[in-house]
């Protein structure tokens, strides 16, 4: 059974950091990583994705990928209230569907 | 562009009673779906997906169903609710290709059964 791990939190930065979120997936023959954010009563949203070993960056998102270390991090710089929310790692391969970790609570204290 | 519906938005409903949520995606076509629950502590569940009319793969063995009748419309039903089957139901759809298989969500509809 597949399995993606994520520290629930909560995890409290100063605005203006960067926040550092982490990953850990079962599943070695995983080919796609996501980052969801959601908002207390709102669906997913999606923010990041990354197929292959390395960084990716998207604004002030960096999306970091370790399929040896089987690991997921995402970076938030320049940290902003706006950015609390619950980030959702997801891992998939296919049509039948991602595994998602159950989320770590981020709070950006102004 | 693509947007997916979701209705309703909140339920409220009795044990036992049945249950009919429904979602629909605008602006793609045959699109993979997805039922996914998201129940308060557990993260999001994957319920059942569908890569084509008629065609339903279930991932959780429950007294739930899904139906797909239209290339764009996906069903969640159930004959009587159990109090375990609260939570929040969430709608999504993806485009399979070779290199890409995000999944967009729905807005979602929270259910209640009391």
């Amino acid at each position: 059974q597949k399995e993606v791990e994520q520290n629930s939190g909560p995890l409290s930065v100063p605005e203006g950091a960067i926040a550092s979120l982490n990953c850990t997936y079962s599943d070695r023959g995983s080919q796609s990583f996501f980052w969801y954010r959601q908002y207390s009563g709102k669906s997913p949203e999606l923010i990041m994705f990354i197929y292959s070993n390395g960084d990716k960056e998207d604004g002030r998102f960096t999306a970091q990928l370790n399929k040896a270390s089987q690991y997921v991090s995402l970076l938030i710089r320049d940290s902003q209230p706006s950015d609390s929310a619950t980030y959702l790692c997801a891992v998939g391969g296919g049509a039948d569907g991602l595994t998602f970790g159950k989320g770590t609570h981020l709070i950006i204290q102004p | 562009s693509q947007t997916i519906h979701q209705w309703p938005a909140t339920l409220v409903q009795p044990v036992g009673s049945p249950l009919s949520l429904e979602c629909t995606v605008e602006g793609t076509s045959n699109p993979n779906l997805y039922w996914y629950r998201q129940a308060a502590g557990r993260g999001l569940q994957l319920l059942f997906y569908s890569v084509g009319i008629g065609q339903i793969s279930s991932e959780v063995p429950q007294n739930l169903s899904a139906s797909r009748p239209q290339d764009r419309q996906f069903i969640l039903s159930s004959k009587k609710l159990l109090l375990s089957d609260s939570g929040f139901y969430l709608c999504a759809w993806s485009v399979l290709d070779r290199d890409l298989d995000e999944q967009f969500f729905g807005p979602g509809t929270r259910l209640t059964v009391l």
